[in-house]
């Protein structure tokens, strides 16, 4: 079974660019996450979708973060414009809703570097 | 507000001998899982063992094992025979089950397994 998909798994952008991550979540699993982990830290969350909803984005700095899942699967986070600050690493997990134990898969990450 | 300490930095260990890593919660929610994620330098987290919040036995996962102490708040993460491969960044999450869905991840300990 393909685990979480990313893409890219570096990107390298000059400041005030825009800059997208692709998500591809494992198959059947309805929630989807959004971490950012900067060096030597956690992870921390961004953004919970469960299918197509949003229902944890209370970290989501909204002034210059968006994501979206359409259609329950795929998601995109993207930033605009990016700051010196957003350089970190952008995880993606995914997870199945029901039970407790709600394990979260995650993928390898993009790296980004803004100059 | 929940809350996830790790207090070890950075640990050594030797090959083949065992070693614990500390991990406390604070959570005023009944209901809860607690995971330890691997981090090697590739980036990917790797899910290691889960521990929910009603489990009355320490969760066990080949050379992973979860010393368990609710009352004391603590779920600190035992790896036995430690390998050369073990070396890597290593994670305590919880995770609040629930309408309102939580996660939180600890700083991580940094575990050199030496030869």
């Amino acid at each position: 079974e393909a685990g979480v998909v990313q893409s890219p798994r570096y990107k390298i952008i000059e400041k005030k660019q825009p800059v997208a991550f692709w998500c591809n979540p494992i198959s059947g699993h309805n929630t989807l996450y959004w971490y950012l982990q900067n060096l030597g830290q956690g992870p921390e969350l961004l953004i919970r979708y469960e299918n197509e909803e949003a229902v944890d984005d209370s970290q989501l700095p909204k002034d210059r973060f968006s994501a979206e899942r359409l259609k329950g699967v795929d998601s995109t986070l993207k930033i605009q414009p990016a700051e010196l600050g957003d350089s970190a690493v952008y995880l993606c997990a995914s997870s199945l809703r029901g039970g407790q134990q709600e394990t979260q898969y995650f993928g390898p990450g993009t790296r980004l570097l803004v100059l | 507000a929940q809350k996830i300490t790790q207090t070890q930095p950075g640990m050594f260990v030797q090959e083949k001998e065992a070693v614990t890593l500390d991990c406390t919660y604070d959570t005023s929610d009944q209901s809860y899982g607690l995971f330890w994620y691997k981090q090697p330098s590739s980036g990917e987290m790797i899910f290691l063992i889960y521990q929910g919040s009603y489990d009355e036995q320490n969760a066990t996962e080949g050379r992973y094992s979860l010393n368990f102490q609710k009352a004391r708040k603590s779920a600190n993460l035992v790896i036995s025979a430690s390998q050369l491969g073990d070396s890597a960044m290593y994670f305590c999450a919880i995770f609040i089950s629930g309408g309102y869905q939580k996660v939180t991840f600890g700083t991580g300990t940094k575990l050199q397994v030496i030869p």
